[in-house]
Order: C-alpha cells, then sequence, then structure tokens
C-alpha cells in the first residue's frame, strides 16, 4: 500500500521560517512533487524532488531523501498570504499518477 | 495561456441519479487525470489518461464510475447511480506529458442529497 504522512495543521508568524515534514512508504519512487492549496481553489506545483538533495526557488526550498523516505518543503520570509494547506505527494511508479498526503493546513499570523 | 477549466462549478444531484463532470485540458497537453478531495481529506487518484494508450482505471472505487477522453482532448466522468458517499470535490489535471507536472483545475463540488 501506499502512505503518505505529514502534519495536520501548522502555525507560524509572519517573516518567520517553517519547515513542513512528509514522510512516505510507497510501493515505488518516482519523485516527490508539493502543491499549495488555498481554500476552494485548485492545488498549485510548487516543487519536484526526484533525488536527494535541496532544490530552491525563491522563498521556497524542498528537499527530499530517499533512503529515509523522508521530505520537508521550507518556506522563509512567511507571508499572510502564505496561509494554506501544503501537499505532498509521490508518484510511485512509470506512470505519473500521484498519491497524495492528507496536505498541512499552515497559518500565518502577524 | 488558458488553464485546466472545469464544468459544471457546483452540482447538486439526488441520490440513484447519474451525473457528468467535463474537464478541458491545457492545449497541447497529452496526459489527464481525475482526483477526487472529500472534506478534510488528501487528493485520491481516479483514472489517468496518457495520448491514445489505454487509460489507467486503477482508482476508480466501483463500477459506477467511468471516463472517456475523446479527440486526445476533453474528459468526462460519469458517476451512475450516486450515492451520498461520492459527494466531493472532482479535481481534473493535466500534463504536457507523462513525467511532467500536473496543472489542475478548479474542480467541480458534487453534493449527493
Amino acid at each position: 500500500g501506499q502512505n503518505i504522512d505529514q502534519p495536520t495543521e501548522m502555525t507560524a508568524t509572519e517573516g518567520a521560517i517553517v519547515q513542513i515534514n512528509c514522510t512516505y512508504q510507497t510501493s515505488g519512487f518516482n519523485g516527490l512533487f508539493w502543491y499549495q492549496q488555498h481554500a476552494g481553489e485548485a492545488p498549485t506545483f510548487l516543487s519536484y524532488n526526484v533525488l536527494d538533495g535541496l532544490e530552491e526557488k525563491g522563498r521556497f526550498s524542498s528537499f527530499l531523501s530517499r533512503s529515509k523516505g523522508y521530505s520537508y518543503l521550507l518556506l522563509k520570509e512567511l507571508q499572510m498570504k502564505d496561509s494554506a494547506s501544503y501537499l505532498c505527494a509521490v508518484r510511485p511508479g512509470a506512470g505519473n499518477m500521484l498519491t497524495f498526503g492528507g496536505g498541512t493546513r499552515l497559518m500565518v499570523k502577524p | 495561456g488558458a488553464g485546466v477549466s472545469q464544468s459544471p462549478s457546483n452540482k447538486v444531484t439526488e441520490k440513484g441519479k447519474d451525473v457528468e463532470l467535463r474537464c478541458d485540458p491545457i492545449s497541447g497537453h497529452t496526459a489527464l487525470y481525475w482526483y477526487r478531495q472529500s472534506l478534510g481529506q488528501g487528493l485520491e487518484f481516479l483514472i489517468y489518461f496518457q495520448g491514445n494508450s489505454a487509460p489507467d482505471k486503477s482508482g476508480l472505487p466501483s463500477d459506477r464510475f467511468s471516463a472517456e477522453r475523446t479527440g486526445g482532448s476533453v474528459s468526462t466522468l460519469t458517476i451512475q447511480r450516486t450515492q451520498q458517499e461520492d459527494s466531493a470535490v472532482y479535481l481534473c489535471a493535466s500534463s504536457l506529458s507523462g513525467i511532467t507536472e500536473q496543472y489542475f483545475g478548479p474542480g467541480t463540488r458534487l453534493t449527493v442529497t
């Protein structure tokens, strides 16, 4: 089976840094994705990792360790608009369908 | 350019009725996916179309669910004899190929009464 775990909720302060963790146990691994989803809206693509290490894209970075089945999304210089759900998703095999975790709801406070 | 579009945005139906949900992918995208998101839950994969290949239906929860993709573009997801547990947001996504990131549509919120 497929199992992807991430915290349900997190709270952070505007201007701070927050790390959202994701652990996975899947039948295979062919890449890990992070998506952002504002309430009532469609998920939007943030980052993709397939090799170990850190991928940086502006204020957002994502890290992957395949041996540990672990990823994190790092958000720097938090802004109020970053309040959203962050979805961790794994592509388990050759097909491109994704298996999603339950999402982490991030609340940014002034 | 235009993103993924879905219609209707909201659908309320009575238990036992059939519904059809439509998805227009981004032009030129060869892969199309359907997911559903129940309240407070993660996205659940339903079905995947890639080019002219047979679709991967491994995520469909029952034989009441079916989908087709005509001409390699528009897709419809059909749910027959709807049940209350079918209530969810149905999301469609497309990608340029079978290995690139997926772009999601706004979803159809289905409510079965």
